[in-house]
């Protein structure tokens, strides 16, 4: 197993500029979450979703778009970047059985100029 | 608001020493606590979960204890190595299982 898998590992973006930020389990999990990692302020969840079809925003989802065709993408859009969305960004899933353990893909680096 | 407070100096100990982190809560009646490790670079691993009826909890060198009267939870890493410097976080539930709160972290260097 592969486990969570993101791309690109790094991205550097121009304000106003959109992408696309990949993410992919192999687990078969159910729920998949966004997050967002800044100095000092943790782990903040951006959007999640509990099946194919079905979406709902976390704590900072202003600026970001998901959906989820199947069960095991799960991907992020910035329809105009900020230099505010300057983070990290997290991918990671759960199975809904236990709906306990996250399971973390390796991370995203974006940069906003 | 729900918070989570851990502390944000970094921890500087000796290696064969007990490495103690602290993660406060306010507001807030989890029925479980998680803890994290996350190396620079790399996404959380998740090391350890303890529910609200448990108070403590082992893993190898690792200890977990929950105070809900409190609201604390005080994760031990017993005989210290210099691999086991990284930063440590931990995790509640939101309203639901899988919408996880994080704490800040508290980075750990153990020292040869």
């Amino acid at each position: 197993n592969a486990g969570v898998t993101q791309t690109p590992k790094f991205q550097v973006l121009k304000t106003g500029q959109s992408m696309t930020l990949q993410c992919a389990q192999d687990m078969n999990h159910e729920y998949m979450s966004w997050y967002r990692q800044d100095p000092g302020m943790g782990l903040r969840l951006i959007h999640y979703s509990v099946g194919a079809g079905i979406t709902d925003q976390g704590e900072v989802p202003n600026g970001y778009n998901v959906s989820r065709s199947t069960t095991e993408d799960f991907p992020l859009r910035l329809l105009s970047a900020a230099p505010s969305q300057t983070s990290v960004y997290f991918c990671a899933s759960t199975d809904r059985a236990t709906q306990e353990t996250q399971y973390f893909g390796p991370g995203t680096r974006l940069l906003v100029l | 608001s729900q918070k989570i407070e851990q502390n944000s100096e970094a921890l500087n100990i000796q290696e064969g020493k007990t490495a103690t982190l602290t993660c406060n809560y306010t507001n807030y009646s989890p029925a479980y606590l998680q803890w994290y490790r996350q190396d620079p670079g790399r996404g959380p691993v998740f090391l350890l979960l303890i529910r609200e009826n448990e108070k403590e909890k082992r893993k190898e060198r690792l200890k977990v204890t929950f105070d809900t009267t409190l609201k604390q939870s005080l994760f031990h890493i017993t005989a210290s190595q210099p691999a086991d410097s990284a930063t440590y976080l931990c995790a509640l539930p939101r309203d639901s299982s899988y919408k996880l709160i994080f704490g800040s972290g508290t980075r750990l260097l153990v020292r040869p």
